[in-house]
C-alpha cells in the first residue's frame, strides 16, 4: 500500500516567494495533520482535517501561513510571502477513524528560505 | 494542556547492548496513547511503538519494549541488543482518545550506536 505522499521533498526559494507543499494521505484515511519539525521547537502541529474539514488550526503561525483540503486524497500547505524562519521539515500525516489507528507520516518536505 | 519531555538530548550505546530512553508526561485524562516513534537521518517518522494508557500490561515489539508506569506519568523505551540501524532520534509522543486528536511531541533523543 502506498504511503503518505508529500512534495516536493525539498525546496529552496528566496524570501518572499509563495511556497506550496502538498500532501496525499493513505487512501480511506480520515484525518490529515500537518506538522512542522524545527531545531528550536521540535515537532509542532500546525493544523489538521477531518474529513477535508480544518478542525484545529491554532497551530498555524500567521496569516502568511494556509492549508486546503479540498477533496479526500489531497492537502496542501501554503505559505505566501514565505520569510527565512519559515525555513523547516514540514510532515504530513493520517490516520483513519478512531483513536486506535497510528498516525503514518510522509518523508516530510525539507523548507529552506534564503 | 498535555507536555511530553524527553530529558536525554543524547545517549549512545555499544552495540548489542541494551539502552533506555526515558519519557515523562503530564495530563489530566486518565486514559491515552502513548507513541515512541523513531526517526533516522532519511526523515521518515517510523512507528516503532505503541501503548494504550487503559493496558497494564507494558506493550513489546521484538527488540523493544516499554517500561509504562501511569501513576508517575512514566513511558521509557528500552532497546534490547543495540544495532547499527538503530542510530536515530527517538520521539516520545501523546495522543488523547479524545477523538482522533493530533500527537503532542517530546524534543527527541538522539541515539548513536558504537560499534
Amino acid at each position: 500500500d502506498a504511503g503518505v505522499i508529500q512534495s516536493p521533498r525539498h525546496e529552496v526559494t528566496e524570501m518572499g516567494q509563495e511556497v506550496t507543499l502538498r500532501c496525499k494521505p493513505i487512501s480511506g484515511h480520515d484525518y490529515l495533520f500537518w506538522y512542522r519539525q524545527t531545531m528550536m521547537r521540535g515537532l509542532e502541529l500546525l493544523i489538521y482535517f477531518n474529513n477535508n474539514v480544518p478542525i484545529d488550526d491554532s497551530g498555524m503561525p500567521e496569516d502568511r501561513f494556509s492549508a486546503k483540503m479540498p477533496n479526500a486524497s489531497f492537502s496542501t500547505l501554503k505559505i505566501q510571502p514565505s520569510e527565512p524562519r519559515d525555513s523547516a521539515v514540514y510532515f504530513c500525516a493520517s490516520s483513519r477513524g478512531q483513536a486506535l489507528g497510528p498516525q503514518h507520516f510522509g518523508d516530510g518536505t525539507r523548507l529552506s528560505i534564503l | 494542556a498535555q507536555t511530553v519531555t524527553q530529558s536525554q538530548p543524547e545517549m549512545s550505546v555499544q552495540e548489542a547492548e541494551t539502552v533506555t530512553l526515558s519519557c515523562t508526561y503530564d495530563t489530566s485524562e486518565s486514559d491515552y496513547y502513548l507513541f515512541w516513534y523513531k526517526q533516522p537521518p532519511s526523515r521518515q517518522m517510523i512507528l516503532v511503538i505503541r501503548q494504550e494508557a487503559y493496558k497494564q500490561q507494558n506493550a513489546t515489539e521484538n527488540r523493544f519494549s516499554v517500561n509504562f508506569q501511569k501513576a508517575a506519568k512514566s513511558f521509557s523505551l528500552k532497546i534490547s541488543d543495540s544495532q547499527l540501524g538503530d542510530a536515530a532520534m527517538y520521539f516520545c509522543a501523546y495522543r488523547s482518545v479524545l477523538g482522533n486528536t493530533p500527537l503532542v511531541f517530546g524534543k527527541g533523543t538522539r541515539l548513536s550506536v558504537i560499534a
